[in-house]
Order: C-alpha cells, then structure tokens, then sequence
C-alpha cells in the first residue's frame, strides 16, 4: 500500500508558542490530504481537508487561525498549531487519498504515524 | 443518526481462533466505500481491506475478510487464525460518494486483545 509519513511523531512545547507536523506522501501524488485528532480512546475527529493549491476546507467547529493547513505540493501538507495552549494536547493524525491507479475510485485514505503534542 | 456503529467496545480472542468485529452502517446513498483500519498502541492506522457498495463478493485480505450483508447494513470483519500482533483497536469506516467522496465517517472503535 501507499505510504505516508508523518513528522514529529511527538514533540513538547510551551504555551504560546507553535508547532508545525508535517505529511509527507512518499510513493504517490495526493491532491487532497486529511487531517484528523484524535482523544484518548475515543475515535478520529475529522479536522480538515488540504487540497493542493487551494485553501483547506475545515470542518465546523475547527479555528482556521488556530490550525493553519498548507498543501504546497503534490506530496506535502503541514499543520501549524498557532499559539498552543495545554487544551490543544492531543494526537493529531494525518493522511492522504491516493486518486490514481486501479485503486483510485475506492477513495483509500493512507494515515501516517501520528504525531502527539503535549502543550506545557 | 450515526453513520457507523461498532457495538463492541472490546473483545478478546484465544490465539490461533478466528474473530468477527461487529460494523453497521447507515447512509441512503446507494454508492458507498466501507473501510477496516487496525490502530496498535503505536498510533499508526493501517488499512485493512476495502469493500465497495457494488461489490458482488466479499473482500478478502491474507487473513481478513470483511462478511458484507447489503440488506442488514453490516460489514463485520473476520480475522482468521488471530495472532498476538492483531492486538489493537480496530475502526469501521464509511465514505458516501460521489458528492461527499473525500469525508470518511468513523465507528468507534473496537479493542481487540488476543490471548497467548
């Protein structure tokens, strides 16, 4: 299957300051990217959906100052959380739709590792 | 009304036996995309295996196989032969296409232990 890789997989930081994870799709283009949070035993929250050269679509609920989406190219998306508070501790998960090949029309979505912020 | 119910918050299985995780779904769409990821406790989601609304035969993966009853609305995994490393949570999910291709809709989860 397709690969996709997420950095950090944990970083700790100050409140106050921000944090930017990167999602890296390694063997394949993806136009479209997700990214989701995730809290302790429960499910994934769907956060936003980055776009290659457009603006996010983030769903209701989710600060767009707050967690700022970049999808500058074919293979990369970043989430930058802006200005994080102990609140925003949480596990943040990405991943990416790969649209091409015979695969294409299922829609699978491929998830990177996961990155767990602590916010101090 | 939830799109995706996963009823067993966990299981445990013997070794070696096989296990079947309950998924319902609810959607009016008549295409749809049900999905299987396993999460271990490193936080990484795998996909599993993949069957489509107009699909005439059940999905089948190495030891997965995804029992697709259209009429009931189930998609139940089974995992044949459970091994110690099948240990984790396990997600239903549904995407409903085509105008809502990219949003996926997540059960619960299930956790799955398996015993030595």
């Amino acid at each position: 299957g397709a690969v996709v890789s997420q950095h950090p997989s944990w970083v700790i930081c100050k409140s106050g300051t921000s944090v930017k994870i990167e999602c890296r799709s390694l063997d394949f283009q993806a136009t479209t990217m997700f990214w989701y949070r995730q809290f302790p035993k429960q499910s994934l929250m769907l956060m936003a959906t980055s776009n290659e050269g457009s603006k996010a679509t983030y769903e209701q609920g989710v600060e767009k100052d707050k967690f700022l989406i970049n999808h500058a190219s074919l293979t990369l998306s970043t989430l930058t959380v802006t200005s994080a508070h102990p609140e925003d501790s949480s596990f943040y998960i990405c991943s990416a739709r790969d649209g091409t090949g015979g695969d294409g029309a299922k829609n699978i979505q491929y998830f990177g590792a996961g990155t767990r912020l602590s916010v101090l | 009304a939830q799109k995706i119910t996963q009823t067993q918050p966990g299981m445990f299985v013997q070794e070696k036996e096989a296990v079947t995780l309950d998924c319902t779904y609810d959607t009016s769409d008549p295409s749809y995309g049900l999905f299987w990821y396993k999460q271990p406790s490193s936080g990484e989601m795998i996909f599993l295996i993949y069957q489509g609304s107009y699909d005439q035969q059940n999905a089948t993966e190495g030891r997965y196989s995804l029992n697709f009853q259209k009429a009931r609305k189930s998609a139940n995994l089974v995992i044949s032969a459970s091994q110690l490393g099948d240990s984790a949570m396990y997600f239903c999910a549904m995407r409903e296409g085509p105008r809502n291709f990219n949003k996926f809709y997540f059960g619960s989860g299930t956790k799955l232990n398996v015993k030595p």
